[in-house]
């Protein structure tokens, strides 16, 4: 299985641009990278999801160098509604079976 | 459109019981998924099934079965209730794109095993 880390918490300000990195040094060939959301209470929400170089969508971006052992989940502008934990996940697929890695969580705070 | 909804919300079980959580979507995904998160550990894949008539083992299988008899159901048993299950539980489905996919979540179902 892959194994992924990512920092145990953050903070932030109100209208700062955001990045959390999550490791995943042992990372296979056709391995995915996807980040979801949670809130207290809730289940994950996809964010964003890629392969490798960068994604991006109608609320954050995604960064994967080249030899993918890391990427960086990039929100821009946060506001205090984005206070949640992230998570990556490491997924793969062999045919139908399925290894899915998730890192243990970054809590974001937004500070006003 | 309900998504994906989870039954019951919350239970408390005592050590050697047996119970039964329900996964239902209403999205037509074929794949769907049972975790569990411990504090401080994410999320850990128990079981998952692929296909209706079909399931396999994640990464955290033991003390737990599941089925799938039908496509929008997953059902996640606990035959004989251990402290040690004591966990929020989370169902997800997802309809994979080549090797991608988005998975979408349950509310989760809240279990206290004394």
């Amino acid at each position: 299985l892959a194994k992924t880390t990512q920092p145990i918490s953050m903070d932030s300000y109100e209208g700062q641009e955001v990045n959390i990195t999550c490791s995943h040094n042992n990372i296979a060939t056709n391995d995915y990278i996807t980040w979801y959301q949670q809130f207290p209470s809730q289940g994950p929400r996809f964010i964003i999801q890629g392969y490798k170089t960068k994604v991006t969508n109608e609320v954050a971006s995604l960064f994967i160098p080249a030899d993918r052992k890391s990427s960086t989940l990039s929100l821009p502008r946060v506001s205090l509604s984005d206070t949640a934990v992230y998570y990556c996940l490491v997924g793969r697929s062999s045919g139908s079976a399925r290894q899915l890695t998730f890192g243990s969580g970054t809590q974001l705070t937004v500070l006003p | 459109n309900a998504g994906v909804t989870q039954t019951p919300k919350f239970r408390v079980l005592k050590t050697g019981q047996s119970m039964t959580l329900l996964c239902a979507q209403d999205m037509n995904h074929e794949y769907m998924y049972w975790y569990r998160q411990d504090p401080g550990m994410g999320l850990r894949l128990i079981h998952y099934s692929v296909g209706e008539g079909t399931t396999a083992k994640g990464e955290v299988p033991d003390g737990y079965n599941v089925s799938r008899l039908k496509k929008q159901n997953f059902l996640l048993g606990l035959e004989s209730a251990a402290p040690s299950q004591t966990s929020v539980y989370f169902c997800a489905s997802s309809f994979p794109v080549g090797a991608q996919e988005t998975q979408y979540f349950g509310p989760g179902t809240r279990l206290l095993v004394l």
